[in-house]
């Protein structure tokens, strides 16, 4: 168990429909991350925050979108949803290191599985 | 763009030492060397990183040659449970993502 949580497990839902993603860091840790693991992709990252704030992005896509909350649990926004949107989605959290930097010793969630039909 | 390059799969008995090997070999000094792993389709867990000292702790060693441009993850003895891909990872400290590559399936055989 590595302190990370994730809700829901598992989420099926319909192509055009809009779901939220709902991770809670460890303990202390400031910086969240969000990473998309599909079967042809494999695992992909998406962005990161840092304390409520944006800190890094990657191949997010525009209809997503991302936000961490004053008390440092983040949620992941995806919207329009399409078939190969389908994935598992991997929450990461890491402890500060110095001012406002973080280690790059993230910790997983257990993942939510997104099935789009 | 590929950082490393691991065999896509490898075979280790029960309670032997499994060796993962990985190239890295247009690392840059800055860069650290990180091992992940993951179970299943469970979230990925981290293992160790190193600079270019050999590391260990409670779970794995990581040997990084000379010149830093290869690595091997050592499991002292492997159990059924280490059965997973491997994933080496090369990452400037402070770059806050991951680039994950395709990794190294381990299969752990009784």
């Amino acid at each position: 168990d590595s302190g990370v949580t994730q809700t829901p497990k598992h989420l099926i839902t319909a192509t055009g429909q809009r779901v939220t993603l709902r991770c809670s860091p460890r303990s202390g840790d400031l910086s969240v991350y969000w990473y998309q693991q599909s079967l042809d992709q494999g695992l992909q990252f998406l962005i990161q925050y840092y304390n409520g704030e944006e800190r890094a992005k990657g191949n997010i896509l525009e209809r997503f979108s991302a936000q961490q909350f004053p008390d440092l649990h983040s949620e992941l926004n995806l919207s329009s949803l399409e078939l190969g949107d389908s994935a598992l989605y991997f929450c990461a959290s890491s402890p500060p290191v110095g001012w406002a930097l973080s280690t790059d010793t993230q910790y997983f969630g257990p993942g939510t599985r997104l099935t789009v039909l | 763009d590929a950082k490393t390059t691991q065999p896509p799969s490898m075979d280790c008995a029960e309670g032997r030492a499994a060796n993962l090997p990985c190239n890295h070999s247009t690392i840059s000094g800055n860069e650290y060397v990180y091992w992940y792993r993951q179970i299943h389709s469970q979230g990925p867990q981290y293992i160790i990183h190193g600079l270019k000292n050999n590391e260990t702790n409670e779970m794995a060693s990581l040997i990084i040659t000379e010149d830093r441009k290869s690595s091997t993850l050592i499991l002292p003895h492997a159990t059924l449970r280490d059965t997973a891909v491997y994933y080496c990872i090369v990452s400037p400290a402070g770059s806050y993502q991951l680039t994950f590559g395709k990794g190294t399936k381990l299969s752990v055989i009784p």
